[in-house]
């Protein structure tokens, strides 16, 4: 059975910290690994990493894939009370059975 | 907009009824996904179609069922409804043959009472 499961499960910052969410997972066919972020209502996508796409960047948000220790980050430098949020680790996997897999989440509280 | 809809946003319903949460997508995506969130767990994978006609069971099946008539429409239905299944239910597609990412509805809260 796959598993993702993200580390902190909760974390409170200021603004302006860099801050380091973890997802480490166990699957049987790797497709790719994906994050998102979670407001309000429904989980918004931020990244998608694959074999051929380890490192992804956008704006003050970049996310790296380990392959060999199975593993991702999810880096936020100089954080903003809009970052506050529940961050999401997703892993989709499977030959024959096609499945996305989310971890319980990380949330992220900014303060000011 | 192209996108994918639930309905209804909210519902409550009593222990013992049925119901029907629907879902539907115009991205003709072939896989389609229903998760529960509740809070402490995440979203949980409940049934999930890897194209029309074909459906499978995710981590936590039991009290709920399927179909897949079509590559738009996945219906979730509660046979007979308890309180734990009280939660908030999104629906979600994806396009596997070109691995997009998965999109989501905007969810629908249901309490069971």
């Amino acid at each position: 059975e796959d598993k993702v499961v993200q580390s902190p499960l909760s974390l409170v910052v200021h603004e302006g910290d860099t801050v380091t969410l973890n997802c480490s997972y166990e699957v049987t066919n790797f497709r790719s690994l994906l994050w998102y972020k979670q407001e309000k209502k429904a989980p918004t996508f931020l990244f998608m990493l694959t074999s051929s796409g380890i490192e992804k960047k956008s704006g003050r948000l970049s996310s790296i894939l380990d392959k060999k220790e199975l593993f991702s980050i999810l880096n936020i430098t100089a954080t903003q009370t809009g970052d506050s949020a529940v961050y999401l680790c997703a892993l989709y996997s499977g030959a024959g059975s096609y499945q996305l897999t989310f971890g319980k989440g990380t949330k992220l509280s900014v303060i000011p | 907009t192209a996108g994918i809809t639930q309905a209804p946003t909210s519902q409550i319903l009593a222990a013992g009824r049925s119901m029907t949460l629907r879902c539907t997508q115009d991205m003709r995506h072939n896989a389609m996904y229903w998760y529960r969130q509740d809070l402490g767990l995440g979203l949980r994978l409940i049934h999930y179609s890897n194209t029309a006609g074909t459906t499978g069971k995710g981590e936590v099946p039991d009290g709920y069922s399927v179909s897949r008539a079509n590559t738009d429409d996945f219906p979730l239905t509660l046979a007979s409804a308890v309180p734990s299944q009280t939660s908030v239910y999104f629906c979600a597609s994806s396009d596997r043959d070109r691995d997009t990412e998965a999109f989501f509805g905007q969810g629908t809260r249901l309490t069971v009472v």
